[in-house]
C-alpha cells in the first residue's frame, strides 16, 4: 500500500470553476504537508505549505489539513487555463529530510 | 538568481551503458537532494547531501547508482550499468536549510533518461 494516495485524474473543469484536489495518507508520522504544481517537462514548484490541521489561504489557493482523518485538500478558486498542470501533494515526517509524494493529479482548465 | 540547473535535459542510452547526470544547486544552498520518477510511479527520494556529505542515501535503489558532491557545490549522479527500469526523470533540488519544518526546496527541471 502506498503511503500517500492521490487520484491521478485527469480532472477537467471550465474556466472560473473551483478545482478540488485531495490526498490521503496512512502514516500519522507525517507532520508537514505541501502542494506542488508541475507543468509539463518542468520541475515541481511549491504552492502551499501547511503544518497544523485547519485551513491556510493564499490568494486563489486554500489548503486544508485534517490530521485526524489523514486527509489533505487543495482548492483553487476562479480557475484559469494557466492552472492546467499536475498537482502533487507531498509530506514530511517530523525531523525528516525527505518528501513523500502522491502520484499527482492532472488538471485541465478549459477556456 | 539562477535556479537549480540540471544537465543533460534528455538522454537516451542503451542498456548496459553509463550515464552521468549533473546538478548545479542554487548558489549558497548547502542541501542538495536527488529524486526520481519512473514511469507510472510517484516521485521518490534518492538521497540528500549536506555540503559534500551524504546525509541520507536510503532511497538509492542499488549499487549501480553513485552520487557525488565534491567540494559541496555541484553534484553528479552516475548510473552504471544502466538498466531498462532506470528510465524516468531524475530531479535535483536544493534548499538553504534542511526541508524539515516546511522550508522551501527548489526543484530543477529534471533530466529525462530513457534506457533502450
Amino acid at each position: 500500500q502506498k503511503e500517500v494516495e492521490q487520484d491521478p485524474g485527469p480532472l477537467s473543469v471550465p474556466e472560473g470553476a473551483i478545482v478540488s484536489l485531495n490526498c490521503t495518507y496512512s502514516n500519522s508520522a507525517f507532520q508537514y504537508f505541501m502542494w506542488y504544481r508541475q507543468y509539463s517537462r518542468k520541475g515541481p514548484e511549491l504552492l502551499m505549505y501547511t503544518y497544523s490541521s485547519g485551513n491556510k489561504e493564499d490568494g486563489r489557493f486554500t489548503a486544508q489539513v485534517d490530521k485526524s482523518s489523514k486527509y489533505i485538500s487543495l482548492f483553487i478558486r476562479d480557475s484559469q487555463p494557466s492552472d492546467s498542470a499536475t498537482y502533487l501533494c507531498a509530506m514530511i515526517k517530523a525531523a525528516g529530510n525527505k518528501l513523500t509524494f502522491g502520484g499527482g493529479t492532472r488538471v485541465l482548465v478549459k477556456p | 538568481e539562477a535556479g537549480v540547473t540540471q544537465f543533460p535535459s534528455h538522454s537516451v542510452i542503451e542498456k548496459g551503458q553509463t550515464v552521468t547526470l549533473r546538478c548545479d544547486p542554487i548558489s549558497g544552498h548547502d542541501n542538495l537532494y536527488w529524486y526520481r520518477r519512473v514511469m507510472g510511479k510517484e516521485i521518490k527520494f534518492l538521497l540528500h547531501f549536506v555540503k559534500e556529505s551524504k546525509q541520507d542515501e536510503s532511497g538509492m535503489p542499488n549499487n549501480r547508482f553513485l552520487a557525488e558532491r565534491t567540494g559541496g557545490t555541484y553534484s553528479t549522479l552516475k548510473v552504471q550499468p544502466a538498466e531498462l527500469e532506470d528510465s524516468g526523470v531524475y530531479f535535483c533540488a536544493s534548499s538553504l536549510v534542511a526541508i524539515g519544518s516546511g522550508n522551501t526546496i527548489y526543484f530543477g527541471e529534471g533530466s529525462w533518461l530513457t534506457v533502450v
